[in-house]
């Protein structure tokens, strides 16, 4: 699986938006940008994926470079909510590969 | 919808005693894996089933781990015996089918300590 580089670490205030970024050089054609999070104690949830286009849904927005060698992943206003571990993980599409997890970024939003 | 169901949620041993885990997928949902996840790291996948076939378990330990998923339906992981480096979140999740884009649900995870 190619690999996704991701900040370990990153600091947000409460209900400013946030970007998140993942660098995947090795990306490939047929790779789509999986992001999902987990929240402390909890198992991961999806959050969004794409593939080569921006993509937003209710949870967040998925900006994909024009090379598709680097994404970002943004919360719009984020709450305390927030505050989990994301992960940006590639996935080959019509593939039986599974979903294989980086260390990831822990997000702390601030009061 | 029910989401993915496990037990126990903790589960204390000592070393050389055994443990199993289990894990009820959502309803119609063809793949089930399970992933260990040790403190601070990214949860890593042990074993991946389609129905109640293998299709990946490369990373399971098999002189100590064990998994079956009788009738494609509910799984169950075991580990015997186990060793204090097994100490872990135990994480089940399922998804509709087994590859591309499809969503993985996980459950909340079985923590096990061994002592």
């Amino acid at each position: 699986d190619a690999k996704t580089t991701q900040p370990n670490s990153m600091e947000s205030n409460e209900e400013e938006p946030v970007h998140l970024p993942c660098n995947h050089s090795t990306i490939s054609g047929t790779d789509y940008i999986h992001w999902y999070r987990q929240l402390p104690s909890q198992g991961p949830e999806y959050v969004i994926h794409g593939l080569t286009s921006n993509v937003n849904n209710r949870m967040a927005s998925l900006a994909i470079a024009e090379d598709r060698k680097s994404s970002t992943l943004i919360l719009h206003r984020a709450t305390l909510r927030d505050a989990a571990v994301y992960y940006c993980i590639l996935r080959a599409s019509g593939s039986a590969r599974q979903l294989t997890f980086g260390s990831g970024t822990q997000l702390t939003v601030l009061p | 919808e029910a989401g993915v169901a496990q037990s126990p949620r903790y589960k204390i041993i000592e070393k050389r005693q055994s443990v199993a885990f289990w894990c009820n997928p959502i309803s119609g949902h063809a793949t089930l894996y399970w992933y260990q996840q040790i403190l601070g790291q990214g949860p890593k996948l042990l074993i991946q089933f389609q129905n109640n076939g293998v299709v990946d378990d490369s990373q399971l330990p098999k002189d100590r781990f064990s998994a079956e998923r009788l009738k494609g339906v509910d799984s169950t992981l075991k580990i015997q015996p186990a060793k204090l480096e097994d100490s872990a979140v135990y994480l089940c999740a399922s998804s509709l089918e087994a590859g591309g884009t499809g969503e993985l649900f996980f459950g909340e995870g079985s923590r096990l300590t061994v002592l």
